[in-house]
């Protein structure tokens, strides 16, 4: 089915463990985005790419990795997970043009 | 800096209602304004979104206008329903960055 997806759905894993999050998206879109949502911070970027091979920052990218081989391809690496990083993740794609963004339906973390 | 405000947090209705949720931002330069739709422990579905040249967007009994000079947004709800409950967020797109910019959100509860 065309749209975005996320997986695993939930995870449970323990401090210092690397986890990675995968986000597939089968519209070709240029932007991909992931967001992290924790209640009293609402919805905060994390890292966000324009094209294969092109990362960037967002708001709080320390601790997380990404990459970008394929252009519908997102992943997002966790390298020594922390309980700060419990929280539930978003991934998010967006053509070139002037169009709305869509979300997966995102993964939920949980590091004990 | 770009901040997103939404007034109320929480807001309840009965059925049948018409309301509208509100959205403010700091900065007028935007590129667009877009409209989500949040159900609990659901990823964020668009709903409409407004390019900085437009004043609205309507889909079904939704309606959304922009002033862009006041840094303000409305997302109008025609006789609401039940199944109308759930959070609403908006995000503007700043004209310098391909990122969007989330409010808080306001949760809507309509009661049958």
């Amino acid at each position: 089915d065309a749209g975005i997806t996320q997986s695993p759905r939930y995870k449970i894993t323990e401090t210092g463990r690397q986890v990675t999050l995968m986000c597939h998206q089968t519209w070709s879109h240029s932007y991909m985005f992931w967001y992290r949502q924790d209640l009293g911070h609402g919805l905060r970027l994390i890292y966000y790419s324009a094209a294969a091979d092109i990362t960037d920052k967002g708001e709080v990218p320390d601790g997380y990795v990404v990459s970008r081989s394929k252009t519908e391809n997102f992943p997002l690496t966790l390298e020594s997970a922390t309980r700060s990083q419990t929280s539930v993740y978003f991934c998010a794609s967006r053509d070139t043009s002037n169009q709305p963004q869509h979300f997966g339906d995102g993964t939920r973390l949980s590091i004990l | 800096k770009q901040e997103v405000t939404q007034i109320p947090a929480a807001l309840s209705v009965p059925e049948g209602e018409n309301l509208v949720l509100n959205c403010s931002f700091t900065d007028s330069a935007i590129y667009n304004l877009q409209w989500f739709r949040q159900d609990p422990g659901k990823g964020l579905t668009s709903l409409l979104l407004i390019q900085s040249s437009q004043r609205e967007q309507t889909s079904g009994r939704l309606n959304a206008s922009l002033d862009k000079s006041s840094g303000r947004s409305t997302l109008y709800i025609a006789a609401s329903q039940p199944g109308d409950s759930a959070t609403y967020l908006c995000a503007v797109r700043p004209s310098n960055t391909g990122k969007l910019i989330f409010g808080q959100g306001t949760t809507l509860q309509v009661k049958p």
